[in-house]
């Protein structure tokens, strides 16, 4: 089975600083995609990055960047430059390919940015 | 294009009932998904269709059902309403295997 782990319940953040997310996950899979999504108050759960574990490469979206240390099974998230608009619960996910849609998700994160 | 669309957004239902919600993909998604929210449990995979076929199902007990039509709407059914099943219920549209997920803002329900 897949497990995703958030250890952080709640981070803070001053507005224009970087924090990073951590995230770590275990599988016996060789190859699987992971995710960074974000839930603003609004509920609705967006895309921030995602990461396929075949490439090495870190994946970066403008000020959001990950570290993916697929030995180790983790997923980091970092975001620059931290804007009031990320305020909102980070949510990171693993998924198993060739096997339909299913996202394991951890419990999240709170972020806070504060002004 | 329009987003994931999901109705109603909130309920309010008696324990006893059964509930019917409903989610209307992106246009082109074939493949939908649905995802229960607690603050308890996080968010937890309900079951996954893809052309009205159901290919995936998480650990739910018989009474949350689903179904998806073939213009790839979906709905999911909980029958025998509990207190417990007070959640946020997510879908999430896919257009094809392993790409991103779009998700709808969710139906609140609560159970009294």
């Amino acid at each position: 089975a897949q497990t995703v782990t958030q250890s952080q319940p709640e981070m803070s953040v001053q507005e224009a600083e970087t924090v990073t997310l951590s995230c770590t996950y275990d599988t016996s899979e060789n190859n699987y995609y992971l995710f960074w999504y974000k839930q603003p108050p609004s509920r609705q759960m967006i895309l921030v990055i995602r990461q396929e574990a075949y490439k090495q490469q870190n994946a970066t979206e403008n000020r959001f960047s990950v570290n993916f240390q697929k030995a180790a099974k983790s997923f980091s998230l970092k975001i620059s430059d931290s804007q009031l608009g990320d305020t909102a619960m980070y949510f990171c996910a693993f998924m198993k390919p060739y096997t339909g849609n299913q996202f394991y998700f951890g419990t999240g994160t709170s972020l806070t940015v504060i002004p | 294009k329009a987003g994931v669309t999901q109705t109603p957004r909130y309920l309010i239902k008696t324990r006893g009932q059964q509930v019917t919600l409903s989610c209307s993909p992106i246009s082109g998604h074939r493949s939908v998904s649905w995802y229960q929210q607690t603050p308890g449990q996080g968010l937890q995979f309900l079951f996954e269709y893809f052309s009205e076929t159901q290919r995936n199902k998480g650990n739910f007990p018989g009474r949350f059902s689903g179904r998806q039509f073939s213009n790839s709407r979906s709905e999911m059914n909980v029958s025998t309403l509990e207190l417990g099943d007070s959640a946020l219920y997510l879908c999430a549209s896919v257009r094809d295997r392993n790409t991103e997920a779009f998700f709808g803002q969710g139906t609140r329900l609560t159970v009294v």
